[in-house]
Parts: structure tokens; sequence; C-alpha cells
């Protein structure tokens, strides 16, 4: 079974510049997520989606950050204007369904704003 | 609000040792456990849960973690710690109260197994 996607693995951009990030969940996966992990940090969550309706983005600093799952499939994170406290791996996830107790981690894309 | 502390930021330990990495929660009702580990520049793998049940949970490569109601805790262990145990450990808790499947993580406890 094929795990999690993300692309690009690694980004170096400037601040006020924007960015987006890829995630394609395991194959029939309803729900994701994504997270943020600075470094020396355990990740927080941002968003989480179930098929394409939106769970929980509390935490999701919605003047400059964005997200979708437009097909319930996979889904795209933006950044727009990137900051420089945005520098972090951004980590995605995804679960058989919303009370699946195991969710299952992508790669990352670690991203540096300069 | 749930949170999980991991009080080490490293331990370090010989290879052959046990291994323990701790952790502590607080949650409304009854917690959902996790232990992850997480190797460089490679996404967070499950190890374990605890979700109900017996208190010493068996999970993968030889990890086991034990569910302590009573002290708010949920320690990993390895009985006899490999070099290629060494990485980042997360411990996580989710409420059932919490909406959708929300994980909270602690803050990592970075482990070097020496030879």
């Amino acid at each position: 079974e094929a795990g999690v996607a993300q692309s690009p693995r690694y980004k170096i951009i400037e601040k006020r510049q924007s960015v987006a990030f890829w995630c394609n969940p395991i194959s029939g996966h309803a729900t994701l997520y994504w997270y943020q992990q600075i470094l020396g940090q355990g990740p927080k969550l941002l968003i989480q989606f179930q098929n394409n309706g939106v769970v929980d983005d509390s935490q999701l600093p919605k003047d400059r950050f964005s997200a979708e799952r437009l097909k319930g499939v996979d889904s795209t994170l933006k950044i727009q204007p990137a900051k420089l406290e945005d520098s972090a791996v951004y980590l995605c996830a995804s679960s058989s369904d919303r009370l699946s107790y195991e969710q299952y981690f992508g790669p990352g894309t670690r991203l540096t704003v300069t | 609000a749930q949170s999980v502390a991991q009080p080490e930021d490293q331990v370090n330990v010989a290879e052959g040792n046990p291994l323990t990495v701790k952790c502590t929660y607080s949650v409304s009702g009854n917690p959902y456990l996790f232990w992850y580990v997480q190797y460089p520049n490679r996404g967070l793998q499950f190890l374990l849960k605890y979700i109900t049940g017996d208190n010493l949970v068996k999970g993968s490569y030889g990890f086991e973690a034990e569910f302590n109601k009573s002290q708010t805790s949920f320690h990993l262990k390895k009985p006899s710690a490999l070099v290629s145990d060494s990485a980042l450990y997360f411990c996580a808790v989710r409420g059932l109260k919490a909406a959708g499947n929300k994980l909270t993580f602690g803050g990592g406890t970075r482990v070097l197994v020496k030879p």
C-alpha cells in the first residue's frame, strides 16, 4: 500500500512570497490533516478535512494560510504572504475515517523563509 | 484543553540497556494515547496506542508502554535498546470530547543510543 505522498520535499522562499504544498493521502482515506512542526516542537494541527469538508481549522492562521481538498482526495496548503515564523516542516497525514485511531504521516515539506 | 508533557528533551542510553521515555497528559474524560517515532527527514511513524483494556500496550519494534491513570502517565519502554532506536519520539493524546480526531502532541524526546 502506497503511503502519504507530499511535494515538494524542500522549499526556500523569501518573506512576503507565496508557496503551496501538495499532499496525496493513502487511497481510500477519507480524513486528511495538515500539521505544522516548528523545529524543536511537536506537530500542531492546522486543519482537518473529512472528505472535502473542513472539520477543524481552529488553529489555521486564516489571514495568510488556506487549504483545500476539492475532490476529497488530494489537498493543497497555501501560504500567502509568508513570514519568517512560517519556517517549519509541514506534515500531511491521513486516516481511514474521522474516528480512526491511527494517522499515517507523509515525509513532510521543509519550508525555509528568508 | 488537552495537553501532553515530555519532561526530557533527550535521553541517552547504552545499547542493550533498558530505555524509558516519559510522558504525562491532561485531558477531559478517558484518554486515547499514542506514541510516534520520527527519523531524520521522515514523517512520523506510529508505534503503539492505548484505547482501553490492559494497561500494558505492546507495539512495533519491541516497544511497549504502560498506561497509569492515577499518575496520568504513558511512559514508553524498551527492555533492550538498539543503536537504530536513536530518533525523536512523540507522545500524543486525544480526548473523547475532542472534535474529530484531533491529536495533541508533546514536544518530543530525542533518544540517543550509544554502541
